[in-house]
């Protein structure tokens, strides 16, 4: 079966530090990665998504990063954050290729940042 | 651009009460529906999924059924429990070009009470 793990589950960090978080998938391969951020009273608002290792989409101009070095890892990043980047930030994956359009979506646990 | 709406914001019934979530979406050329469960500081977790040419899906006491052309997808909960209290939301894939993303509405909150 599949899982999808996401570290640290939570973090305190300062206006304009680095940020990085990591998001790894087991059980699958060639998956579709996504990067939401969700924050208070907001919906879920997609970050980035990937299709392959060093493929990279970008769905809103902001203060973040993505890669994917490697299959099945994820990682979101800045080099300084702001205090707006405070919020909970999900990764999912689904199956890839054109039947993977009729795949579900899965969740990770998350990541609750706080921006001081 | 594909709009995900959901009727109530909040529900509270008591325990042991059948009821009915409300998803409506803008743009009915879709792939799938997705239901998803979240309770507080957790992620999603997939409740049902419904293809675009299904009509409805049930898994245990959850059944979502799926009216395309009128864009309405309800999720219906028997013998409700407090445990099913939670936020659920709906998710829509548009077919064709941009069917990479989920288009997410924003949820309702369910309480049950014991």
């Amino acid at each position: 079966s599949q899982t999808i793990h996401q570290w640290p589950a939570t973090l305190v960090q300062p206006v304009g530090s680095p940020l990085s978080l990591e998001c790894t998938v087991e059980g699958t391969s060639n998956p579709n990665l996504y990067w939401y951020r969700q924050a208070a009273g907001r919906g879920l608002q997609l970050l980035f998504y990937s299709v392959g290792i060093g493929q990279i989409s970008s769905e809103v101009p902001q203060n973040l990063s993505a890669s994917r070095p490697q299959d099945r890892q994820f990682i979101l990043s800045s080099k300084k954050l702001l205090l707006s980047d405070s919020g909970f930030y999900l990764c999912a994956w689904r199956g890839g290729g054109l039947a993977g359009s009729y795949n579900e979506q899965f969740f990770g646990p998350g990541t609750r940042l706080t921006v001081l | 651009k594909q709009e995900v709406t959901q009727i109530p914001a909040a529900l509270s019934v008591p325990e042991g009460e059948n009821l009915v979530l409300n998803c409506s979406f803008t743009d009915s050329a879709i792939y799938n529906l997705q239901w998803f469960r979240q309770d507080p500081g957790k992620g999603l977790t997939s409740l049902l999924l419904i293809q675009s040419s299904q009509r409805e899906q049930t898994s245990g006491r959850l059944n979502a059924s799926l009216d395309k052309s009128s864009g309405r997808s309800t999720l219906y909960i028997a013998a409700s429990q407090p445990g099913d209290s939670a936020t659920y939301l709906c998710a829509v894939r548009r077919s064709g070009g941009s069917n990479y993303k989920l288009t997410f509405g924003k949820g309702t909150l369910l309480t049950v009470n014991p």
